[in-house]
């Protein structure tokens, strides 16, 4: 089974700041990677899939990269809205989670 | 508007059966795969297991193979996950998913609300 390891796993940001997301696949998954927004007591959301493609209707700050092993979630200019746990997710795998706290 | 409708929260006991909902609406039910996916309290998501309710093909996670059984009944656009004898560590959020699967991308786009599932003697 492919394992996916994100970094960090918890992480203290200021409005405003450039965040970047790390998920790493324990083998090669072509582009097959999907970002999630979860915020409590509320479902995820999905924000990018295969890769680097915006979902529609999410804010241009959130970006995806990547291919292969390694991806990233950048959000350009942290919003307070964007605190939440980040999770990344390839076919039946998720990530452990990241999350954004206010520093 | 695509929609996702779960049934009720629930409060069993040990060894009791249990079958929770998933109802679509606002798009062709049998032509998208249903995800269901746990979230045990303070922890993260675990992908489950899908169906698709087309022909009903299904596939586990090995973590939940025999487990739960995911079924679906078309004709009521209604997923379904049960257990047949519930443990207290089954107490979890359960959520549905629309997945979308094709060339190179493969995710869940629309979620259900949760159906939050108490298992306690």
């Amino acid at each position: 089974d492919i394992q996916l390891t994100q970094s960090p796993s918890f992480l203290s940001a200021s409005v405003g700041d450039r965040v970047t997301i790390t998920c790493r696949a324990s083998q090669g998954i072509s582009s097959y990677l999907a970002w999630y927004q979860q915020k409590p007591g509320k479902a995820p959301k999905l924000l990018i899939y295969a890769a680097s493609t915006l979902q529609s209707g999410v804010p241009s700050r959130f970006s995806g990269s990547g291919s292969g092993t390694e991806f990233t979630l950048t959000i350009s200019s942290l919003q307070p809205e964007d605190f939440a746990t980040y999770y990344c997710q390839q076919l039946g795998t998720f990530g452990g989670g990241t999350k954004v706290e206010i520093k | 508007e695509v929609q996702l409708v779960q049934s009720g929260a629930e409060v069993k006991k040990p060894g009791e059966s249990l079958k929770i909902s998933c109802k679509g609406s606002g798009y062709s039910f049998t032509s998208y795969w249903i995800g269901w996916v746990r979230q045990m309290p303070g922890k993260g998501l675990e992908w489950m297991g899908i169906i698709y309710p087309g022909d009903s093909d299904t596939r586990y996670s090995p973590s939940f193979q025999g487990q739960v059984t995911i079924s679906a009944d078309k004709s009521i656009s209604t997923a379904y996950l049960q257990w047949s004898s519930l443990k207290a560590s089954d107490t979890a959020m359960y959520y549905c998913a629309r997945r979308v699967a094709a060339q190179e991308v493969d995710y869940f786009d629309y979620w259900g609300q949760g159906t939050l599932v108490t298992v306690s003697s």
